[in-house]
């Protein structure tokens, strides 16, 4: 298995621009996470799906931000419109087949709005 | 808020010494404690976990301690090698098999050849 997929690595863009991330999970896994990484407040849970339900919520800062899971094999985090503190790095991770309830993290999303 | 503290922010060990990073944890699921490594441009990636019903667990240079009644746990990183420089994250379980877990801030253990 290639393991947890995020598009694109690297996105650049202007404040008011809306961006979306994409996430592909390891097949067979039933759980999906969003985080977001920053210096100031580490690793952050933003929301997290299960069998391609949104379950929480809670963490997503404010409703510029959504994300969506149209089937097992997809999910996206968009941000409209786009503010500088956004910027971070932002990970998918998922599981559910695992032992420990291991989470598998993709690479990462590096999103820089200026 | 739930959190978990997480300490030292920074370590810097010789090569052959013993690495201890510590987390607290506030009233949490009972489920895995696990530990994830971060190398740089990567995603965390899972270490080792242990379930608050065991009290140590090691996995070759690396142990986990756990003292449920002070709701705190430690990663012990022996013989520590320069291939084990990366940021540590700890983790507390907030729903018993949900697989939500709540992150420490991280350690960036440094450490020297």
């Amino acid at each position: 298995d290639a393991g947890v997929i995020q598009s694109p690595r690297h996105e650049v863009t202007e404040m008011g621009q809306e961006v979306t991330l994409r996430c592909k999970p390891i097949s067979g896994h039933d759980y999906l996470f969003w985080y977001r990484q920053t210096m100031m407040r580490g690793l952050e849970l933003l929301i997290y799906f299960n069998n391609n339900v949104p379950i929480d919520d809670s963490g997503m800062p404010e409703d510029r931000f959504s994300a969506k899971m149209p089937n097992a094999s997809f999910s996206t985090l968009k941000i409209q419109p786009s503010e500088p503190r956004d910027s971070a790095v932002y990970f998918c991770a998922s599981g559910g087949l695992g032992s420990y309830n291991e989470q598998f993290f993709g690479p990462g999303t590096r999103l820089t709005v200026l | 808020q739930q959190q978990v503290k997480q300490s030292p922010q920074s370590l810097i060990v010789q090569k052959g010494g013993i690495s201890i990073i510590n987390c607290a944890y506030e009233n949490t699921a009972f489920d895995y404690f696990p530990w994830y490594q971060q190398f740089p441009g990567k995603g965390p990636a899972l270490l080792i976990a242990i379930r608050p019903d065991v009290s140590e667990k090691k996995e070759g240079r690396f142990t986990i301690s756990f003292n449920k009644s002070a709701k705190q746990f430690s990663l012990h990183i022996m013989d520590s090698q320069p291939g084990d420089s990366a940021t540590y994250f700890c983790a507390a379980p907030r729903g018993s098999g949900t697989y939500k877990y709540i992150f420490g801030t991280g350690t960036r253990l440094k450490v020297l050849a």
